[in-house]
């Protein structure tokens, strides 16, 4: 999930909807995973995080999907709100003496009509 | 808990100016903070990673004597733009971690820098 300077995929749902977000990463060393909520001029806001010891993660409202197999991982968000209105960005992090060193997926755009 | 404040939230500064973005985790101690830089549309990416006490790590293509990185203390760095450009304007933003936090990282809310 390298940022290539692309426009960001946009996902447009309406309120009361499932909506399902996903993205791919690359480092196949990578140990946990962290999706995040990002509204427009602010920083990241945490959502949910899964270790690569489980492929499945509930929260409220959301779930994460992880399938190490392909890389990839999901954001299940269920009864989809106008609030989820964001940027949807997944992250890694390989661990190791670095922890919180986060590389960056490309980015989901969520709109929720009412 | 896990608080990670950064100021100002927006500046603008003339180009050949420098400018100083701080970060303090203000409920824990980081031993490691990371700088992020976001331009619009676009995801974030890692410029370098700071431990306290010690040079920072930049990521490839990051000029360190560009973007000096200060971590004086466990709770404080610091990000400074010097000799600023107009391409410089992006938005900075920072993260903490700590042992005591598993590792997980907590951001600040950013910093938008327009260099005119």
């Amino acid at each position: 999930g390298e940022n290539v300077g692309l426009h960001l995929p946009t996902l447009s749902v309406q309120e009361g909807d499932n909506s399902i977000i996903n993205c791919a990463y690359s480092n196949s060393a990578s140990d946990y995973f962290i999706w995040y909520k990002q509204e427009s001029g602010k920083g990241p806001q945490f959502i949910i995080d899964i270790r690569s010891n489980m492929d499945k993660r509930q929260g409220q409202r959301v779930t994460v999907l992880l399938n190490k197999t392909v890389k990839h991982l999901s954001l299940q968000i269920a009864a989809t709100q106008p609030g989820d209105s964001a940027v949807y960005f997944c992250a890694d992090d390989a661990g190791g003496t670095s922890y919180g060193k986060l590389t960056f997926g490309q980015g989901t755009i969520l709109t929720v009509h009412p | 808990g896990a608080v990670v404040s950064q100021h100002p939230s927006w500046v603008i500064c003339k180009s050949g100016t420098s400018v100083k973005i701080e970060c303090r985790s203000l409920d824990f101690q980081a031993t490691t903070m990371f700088w992020y830089r976001q331009f619009p549309k676009q995801s974030l990416m890692l410029m370098a990673t700071s431990n306290e006490g010690s040079k920072a790590t930049y990521e490839q293509g990051v000029e360190k004597d560009k973007f000096l990185i200060n971590h004086a203390s466990l709770t404080l760095s610091t990000l400074t733009v010097t000799s600023a450009h107009p391409e410089d304007s992006s938005f900075y933003i920072c993260s903490a971690s700590s042992g005591q936090l598993k590792g997980k990282a907590f951001f600040g809310q950013g910093t938008r820098l327009t260099v005119v």
